[in-house]
């Protein structure tokens, strides 16, 4: 069975400020694919990330970096220097190299104040 | 540009009626999924489809139906909308021949049902 969890519900921050998204995930898959989407509050689903399980270098992009760890099975985003655009809900999201579904998260809503 | 549409983007309809929800994406993917959201809340799988003629129900249980007569078509349909449908609907597709990547989405469709 495949899970994700993300047992931050709502995160709010000062402007500035580096803000952690945690994501937790279970799976028996031994080849998979973690994923981070944002939703702003238009509604759509924007995709922000993919790693593969074998791929465990961290990655960053501008202001956004993910730390993934096979041994503690988590997949966390941090926002460094927040802003206001950030505020959205942020999902994880896992997929089975050999299962084409997805297994999202619960979401965090995260606020950024001016 | 957007490769998945959903329209309406926004529908308020009375207790009762019949309504469709269109979903149409230009990229051949063979699979789509309808996913259900409450606002700010996790997305729940309503339905599914791996192909032209075949949908399956996912995992929440929806008074909803869907049809895949053509791949890049997936309608999903309210025969009596009543005010707990009220939501937001997501469609997303996926390509299995390209098993990385994940789902794109539309921009949803907001239901009100009063």
């Amino acid at each position: 069975a495949q899970k994700v969890t993300q047992a931050q519900t709502e995160i709010s921050v000062v402007e500035k400020e580096d803000v952690t998204l945690d994501c937790v995930y279970e799976t028996r898959d031994t080849t998979y694919y973690l994923f981070w989407y944002k939703q702003p509050p238009s509604g759509e689903l924007v995709f922000l990330i993919r790693r593969n399980s074998f791929d465990e270098q961290n990655e960053i992009s501008g202001r956004y970096s993910w730390n993934f760890q096979k041994s503690t099975s988590s997949f966390n985003f941090t926002i460094t220097a927040s802003q206001v655009v950030d505020s959205a809900v942020y999902f994880c999201a896992l997929r089975a190299y050999n299962n084409n579904d997805m297994r999202f998260g619960a979401g965090t809503r995260l606020t950024v104040k001016p | 540009e957007a490769d998945i549409y959903q329209t309406p983007r926004y529908l308020v309809i009375g207790t009762g009626k019949k309504i469709t929800l269109e979903c149409s994406q230009t990229m051949g993917h063979d699979k789509m999924y309808w996913y259900q959201q409450d606002p700010g809340m996790e997305l729940h799988l309503i339905h599914y489809s791996y192909g032209v003629n075949s949908t399956e129900k996912g995992d929440l249980s929806s008074e909803s139906t869907v049809s895949r007569i053509r791949t890049e078509h997936f309608p999903l349909t309210l025969e009596s909308a009543r005010p707990s449908h009220t939501s937001q609907y997501l469609c997303a597709s996926s390509d299995s021949r390209q098993g990385i990547y994940g789902y794109t989405f539309g921009s949803g469709t907001r239901l009100t049902v009063v």
